[in-house]
């Protein structure tokens, strides 16, 4: 079955870390472009990250840049999202996404819960 | 970089046709091809609906098709059904490398 699963999410208190995992089955996970994708209690989407296949570039969002760092490990059909400094407006679901490009998002995991609060 | 401008709430009676509008500006819509609609429902994760503007993803139905003109994207959904009411949202990538979403918009089917 084709299919991505998050995991990792859960309370961090304000400028800890986290980090999140993403694992991958049933297509070829170093051929494809994955990303993250969040949405905060009862709002919108919001793109976070992205990376190419085969370990190419990574992209971010202004709100994340410096902060968060985005990494694949093709021997594992994993996707990782390491968030250091994190803030209360980080608060979300963290969606993680296989993409055509990093341009649209064609296969979704059922995401994972961040909060971040004292 | 703000968010594309999309409607908050749309509505539409059973078997009728609605459309969702999407406004972005020259760095977003307005430069690529790469606009994309996804579905959401309640609790669910996004679904992919349309791609680089009027595509539609095996599986979608053809009552689902898009259109672009300018920095201005749409969603036209055609024989409106109850299981189309969700939260739909517009997407395009732009000169930063980087997605853009849209506010989201409720459809309601009445």
């Amino acid at each position: 079955e084709v299919q991505v699963l998050e995991s990792g999410g859960g309370l961090v208190q304000p400028g800890g870390s986290l980090r999140l995992s993403c694992a991958a089955s049933g297509f070829t996970f170093s051929g494809y472009a994955m990303s993250w994708v969040r949405q905060a209690p009862g709002k919108g989407l919001e793109w976070v990250s992205g990376i190419r296949g085969s370990g190419g570039s990574t992209y971010y969002a202004d709100a994340v840049k410096g902060r968060f760092t985005i990494s694949t490990d093709n021997s594992k059909n994993t996707l990782h999202l390491q968030m250091n400094s994190l803030r209360v407006e980080d608060t979300a679901v963290y969606f993680c996404a296989k993409g055509m490009g990093i341009r649209n998002f064609d296969l979704w995991g059922r995401g994972t819960l961040v909060t971040v609060s004292s | 970089q703000s968010a594309l401008t999309q409607p908050a709430s749309v509505s539409g009676s059973p078997g009728q046709s609605i459309t969702i509008s999407c406004t972005g500006t020259s760095t977003d819509i307005g430069r690529y091809d790469y606009v994309s609609w996804y579905q959401q429902h309640p609790g669910k994760a996004p679904k992919l609906m349309i791609y680089d503007v009027n595509n539609r993803p095996s599986g979608v139905s053809m009552r689902f098709s898009g259109s672009k003109s300018g920095s201005a994207a749409s969603l036209t959904i055609s024989g409106l059904q109850a299981e189309d009411e969700a939260d739909y949202y517009c997407s395009s990538y732009t000169t930063t490398n980087s997605v853009i979403f849209g506010g989201g918009t409720k459809l309601t089917v009445l």
